[in-house]
């Protein structure tokens, strides 16, 4: 079964600098989606950034921005100029087509940003 | 605003009792999708709906249950409550099953046992 691993529970970045939330993820699926999800203290659940595996190309969302590496089955954030708004819980999620398309979460990065 | 509407969204009840949690999903979205959030465990998959199918089962208690009815709702019923069950209960929903698909999460219903 696959597995998505936030080895960063918590991480802080100052305001308007840039931080990465790591994710690496287990599988022997060639094709799969990953998924960016951000939970501010609302508890409301935003997609941030979507990535399909058979595209080469790093998704980007204005300030937000994949590494994904492939071959390293890794998938980092990466968060320019950094707000006060950005701060939220990050999770990482797998979507597997295959497997009844269900869909994995990491246990999340808490990203604290300091003014 | 997501669009997925959940309700409610607090929910305070005791041992032994049982609770109905209910989603809307969004508008054109067939597919809805029940996940748990507790603190120890992560955001877990309970169980997927499509057009009133059940479609995919995660780990779903068997004291739980869920359906979706023909206006596209879902509710998910949680009986013999147990102090572990108390958690934060979302619902998503997507136009269809496919995974390419983005998953659009309501605000959550916060479940507390007593």
């Amino acid at each position: 079964a696959q597995t998505v691993t936030q080895s960063q529970p918590e991480m802080s970045v100052q305001e308007a600098e840039t931080v990465t939330l790591s994710c690496t993820y287990d599988t022997s699926e060639s094709d799969y989606y990953l998924f960016w999800y951000k939970q501010p203290p609302s508890r409301q659940m935003i997609l941030v950034i979507r990535q399909e595996a058979y595209k080469q190309q790093n998704a980007t969302e204005n300030r937000f921005s994949v590494n994904f590496q492939k071959a390293a089955k890794s998938f980092s954030l990466k968060i320019s100029d950094s707000q006060l708004g950005d701060a939220a819980m990050y999770f990482c999620a797998y979507r597997s087509p295959y497997n009844n398309n269900d869909m994995r979460f990491g246990a999340g990065t808490r990203l604290t940003v300091k003014p | 605003d997501s669009g997925v509407t959940q309700t409610p969204k607090h929910l305070i009840t005791a041992t032994g009792q049982r609770v109905t949690l209910r989603c809307s999903p969004r508008s054109g979205d067939l597919s809805v999708y029940w996940y748990q959030q507790s603190l120890d465990q992560g955001l877990q998959f309970l169980i997927q709906y499509y057009n009133g199918e059940e479609r995919a089962k995660g780990n779903i208690l068997e004291r739980f249950s869920a359906q979706q009815f023909p206006d596209l709702h879902s509710e998910l019923n949680l009986s013999s409550l147990e102090l572990g069950d108390s958690a934060l209960y979302f619902c998503a929903s997507s136009v269809d099953p496919a995974a390419k698909n983005i998953q659009y999460f309501g605000a959550g219903t916060r479940l507390s046992v007593l």
